[in-house]
């Protein structure tokens, strides 16, 4: 079945310095996939989506490209704020009708 | 934006208890969801329907039955509770579509004791 791969569990990052989110999926069909917010005790939040190959898209500073090649979404940003500390999540939308997440990433930004 | 409004926000149920969880959208939406959070997991689907009076087994559907009765509404039943059923509950909905959105309730909360 479909799935999706966090690698980082928490990353803890100072204030104004670059971050990137691993993503990578398995599906055996053309992949949707998405990356999701969750600011504390709120409900997540689309923030970003692509179903176009090696096309880069942005949402609010936070940038991902779809490699299907590597099946890979990254999610980054180049200088990270206080207000996006919150736990992201990667999702894969196959053709049908699920999401499948990733197990999450918790990003802590300090000051 | 689209509304999904999922009550109650919190609960305590006993073990061995029945729990019925609610979610209601205003949004027009085909297809509805059931999702888990627990920490280390991330959001596990349990349940969803893309028509009325039809559901689908998730991922983790063991222990919970669903029901949409209509399009506005999606329920999730867990006829006895358990304590590993504690957890924050998701209610979710989009639109039919390749790549619509998916909007979440603000989450219940519940605690098996």
């Amino acid at each position: 079945g479909d799935s999706v791969t966090q690698t980082e569990g928490l990353v803890t990052l100072t204030k104004g310095l670059p971050v990137m989110l691993n993503c990578t999926y398995q599906t055996t069909y053309s992949p949707f996939l998405f990356w999701y917010v969750q600011h504390l005790n709120e409900a997540p939040k689309l923030l970003l989506k692509s179903s176009t190959d090696n096309k880069r898209t942005e949402h609010q500073g936070f940038y991902a490209t779809l490699h299907k090649s590597s099946s890979s979404f990254h999610l980054q940003k180049s200088s990270v704020q206080l207000s996006d500390s919150a736990l992201y999540f990667c999702a894969l939308r196959d053709m049908g009708y699920k999401l499948t997440f990733g197990t999450g990433t918790s990003l802590l930004v300090d000051p | 934006e689209a509304a999904v409004t999922q009550s109650p926000r919190s609960k305590v149920a006993v073990t061995g208890g029945k729990v019925t969880l609610s979610c209601h959208q205003t949004n027009n939406h085909d297809y509805m969801y059931w999702y888990r959070q627990d920490t280390g997991h991330g959001l596990r689907l349990i349940h969803y329907s893309y028509v009325a009076d039809s559901t689908e087994k998730g991922d983790i559907p063991d222990g919970y039955k669903a029901s949409r009765p209509s399009q506005e509404n999606f329920s999730l039943i867990l006829e006895l509770a358990s304590l590993s059923q504690t957890a924050v509950y998701f209610c979710a909905s989009r639109l039919r579509g390749a790549n619509t959105e998916v909007f979440f309730g603000k989450g219940t909360r519940l605690t098996v004791v």
